[in-house]
């Protein structure tokens, strides 16, 4: 099946630093999600984005999906924006995946004040 | 719009002892997933259904069994609990239609399982 790779598996920062998270993946894919899991483990919903860029205020992401990777984005980070990023693909071949996503380890994020 | 939700978000389980974990979603989708995280690493798929009355293994199924009698509901069910099905479960859905870029995940705020 397809491999995720997220890097760095941790990152701390101090509050206002920029950061960009990556996520590698072994074959084409129909879809890419980031989500952000809050310290509560809430998986929030960040980006859908097989393609192309999207912002929504200090984050925004970027896949290539030719070269099979995507970066996330996190500008002036705050106390708040701690937690887990996950990167998630699906790969349809055939149409019989489902929606199935296939998840990354994550990249555990620590902003200290 | 609550959108996905699990109950219960916290159970404390005997070994041997069996539970039903519920999910409910109000977004009328087709697709239904249950995952489980175990720490340090990324949700693993369990089961998974396209449709009521449907329902079908996932990558890490065995322990575990699942139902789907209506479209907004997904049941899952451990029979005898194992120490080894400690985990947060998630419950999610995304909308089947088949439509090219339709396919966007939505989970649960999942369920704290812990079996001693």
């Amino acid at each position: 099946g397809i491999q995720v790779e997220q890097s760095p598996p941790d990152l701390i920062l101090q509050e206002g630093a920029n950061s960009t998270l990556r996520c590698n993946f072994s074959d084409s894919v129909n879809n890419l999600q980031w989500f952000h899991q809050n310290p509560w483990g809430q998986l929030i919903n960040l980006f859908y984005i097989p393609s192309g860029t999207k912002q929504n205020g200090r984050l925004s992401a970027t896949t290539v999906a030719t070269e099979r990777y995507s970066l996330l984005y996190i500008s002036s980070s705050q106390t708040t924006d701690s937690g887990v990023y996950f990167c998630a693909v699906l790969r349809d071949a055939g149409g019989t995946s489902y929606g199935k996503l296939t998840f990354g380890q994550g990249t555990i994020l620590t902003v200290h004040p | 719009n609550a959108g996905v939700t699990q109950t219960p978000k916290f159970r404390v389980l005997k070994t041997g002892q069996s539970m039903t974990l519920l999910c409910a979603q109000d977004m009328n989708h087709e697709y239904m997933y249950w995952y489980r995280q175990d720490p340090g690493m990324g949700l693993r798929l369990i089961h998974y259904s396209v449709g009521e009355g449907t329902t079908a293994k996932g990558e890490v199924p065995d322990g575990y069994n699942v139902s789907r009698l209506k479209k907004q509901n997904f049941l899952l069910g451990l029979e005898s609990a194992a120490p080894s099905q400690t985990s947060v479960y998630f419950c999610a859905s995304s909308p089947g239609t088949g439509r090219t870029g339709d396919t966007e995940a939505f989970f649960g705020q999942g369920t704290r399982l812990t079996v001693v």
